[in-house]
């Protein structure tokens, strides 16, 4: 059963970096079966889809946000990151990393609990 | 983007009750349509896909049903554990995939 878990600051002061990591256990990410995605939930919103990496590092991400985004892959630790550039209260949100497959299904199979990053000076 | 719209918002249900919860897409998504369960601190969870297929794992009092752009999905008799709050979520074409804002169904 594969699990995800996101890490990272809780606190990120506007106009900085938000940087996540996503540490993928009990199954590779080195795979052709699945999509490794960056969602969040900001407060009293829905979900929203940021963008995903495939291991051979091709990414896609929301138009929405994709001048402020970088989701990057480390094989060698089973791991992909998130960076959003240049952060502002609207910012804040849980974020969450999951698995979409197999195939690009944009279905969301496996998900970490979330990490609450607040943006705040 | 294809918007998701889902009603309820809310809903108090009781114990052993059957519960709907409706799912409306912006454009026709044909059955690429998928639910999820959220508890608050918890990873959200893949319930259904495909508008009607269950999840591994997922127990069959939970029911999914549409195409197009209604969508329902059902429990049959409510358990303890199902108080949640659940998302529908479009996978039609190509990314942005969008949510439904949630409904959160509470003890009556």
């Amino acid at each position: 059963q594969v699990q995800l878990q996101e890490s990272g600051p809780g606190l990120v002061k506007p106009s900085e970096t938000l940087s996540l990591t996503c540490t993928v256990s009990g199954g590779s990410i080195n795979t052709d079966d699945y999509n490794w995605s960056w969602i969040r939930q900001r407060p009293g919103k829905g979900l929203e889809w940021i963008g995903y990496i495939f291991k051979s590092g091709s990414t896609y991400y929301n138009p929405s946000l994709k001048s402020r985004v970088i989701i990057s892959v480390d094989m060698s630790k089973n791991q992909f990151s998130l960076k959003l550039s240049s952060v502002t209260a609207a910012d804040t949100a849980v974020y969450y990393c999951a698995r979409e497959g197999p195939g690009g299904s944009g279905t969301y199979d496996s998900w970490g609990q979330g990490t609450l990053v607040t943006v705040s000076s | 983007d294809i918007q998701m719209t889902q009603s309820p918002s809310s809903l108090s249900a009781s114990m052993g009750d059957r519960v709907t919860i409706s799912c409306r897409a912006s454009q026709s998504i044909s059955n690429y349509l998928n639910w999820y369960q959220h508890k608050p601190g918890r990873a959200p969870k893949l319930l259904i896909y495909a508008a009607s297929t269950l999840h591994g794992g997922v127990p069959s009092r939970f029911s999914g049903s549409g195409s197009g752009t209604d969508f329902t999905l059902t429990i049959s008799s409510l358990q303890p554990e199902d108080f949640a709050t659940y998302y529908c979520q479009q996978s039609y074409s190509s990314p942005p995939y969008t949510f439904g804002q949630g409904t959160k169904l509470e003890i009556k």
